[in-house]
């Protein structure tokens, strides 16, 4: 069964510190990945997503993800965080096989920037 | 401004009561989405329409309902059926429906249980 593991639920860090959250995936068929964010209250926002080509995909907001096919895993970088990066980041994945496609979120990730 | 509207922001729903939902886009997208958000669950797919009059059941549709009578409507009625509708209901659309496209959410409607 195809799942997505966001291992960490929440994540403090200091303001303008670098922060990464990390995603992980199990699949054995073609993926896409995504990143999205949510601020309280809120629908969620594309930061970026993965479909193909350069590994390393940058976003919005000063945000970048990195493929990393061997080892299944899609984590969420930003080297300078600020107060307005407080928000829940959830990383997407869908699973494309022939015809048929299915998307899996993870649990989500509560980043809370700290002054 | 094109976007996606959801009404109410905030339901409440008495024992035995069927509710609606209510998803409105003006972005021109065929397919939309409807999501359960629980807390520490991340999102899951209820029901999903790629196309006017045609709906798809994702991974949790029972004691849920949907219609796709209009391109821009896809309205979610929370039937009785449904024993713990306490959640945050996310409605999105994408363009086509294919994989790698982008979906775009509304803000969300918060369903409680009176």
């Amino acid at each position: 069964a195809q799942s997505v593991t966001q291992l960490d639920s929440q994540v403090p860090v200091f303001e303008e510190a670098p922060v990464e959250l990390r995603c992980n995936y199990s699949s054995s068929v073609s993926v896409y990945l995504f990143w999205y964010v949510q601020y309280p209250n809120q629908g969620l926002q594309l930061l970026l997503k993965y479909l193909s080509g350069s590994t390393l995909v940058k976003g919005i907001n000063g945000f970048e993800a990195e493929f990393n096919k061997s080892q299944t895993s899609f984590h969420l970088r930003k080297p300078s965080v600020h107060i307005s990066d407080t928000a829940e980041y959830f990383c997407a994945v869908i699973y494309v096989s022939g015809g048929y496609q299915k998307v899996t979120f993870g649990t989500g990730t509560k980043l809370q920037v700290i002054p | 401004d094109g976007g996606i509207t959801q009404s109410p922001k905030y339901l409440f729903r008495k024992e035995g009561q069927n509710v609606t939902l209510s998803c409105e886009q003006n972005l021109n997208h065929d397919a939309m989405y409807w999501y359960r958000q629980d807390p520490g669950q991340g999102l899951r797919l209820i029901y999903y329409s790629q196309i006017v009059n045609d709906f798809q059941k994702g991974d949790i549709a029972e004691g849920y309902s949907v219609s796709r009578e209009k391109k821009e409507s896809f309205p979610l009625t929370v039937t009785s059926a449904q024993k713990n509708p306490t959640a945050f209901y996310l409605c999105a659309s994408s363009i086509g429906g294919q994989a790698g496209e982008t979906q775009y959410f509304g803000p969300g409607t918060r369903l409680l249980v009176l």
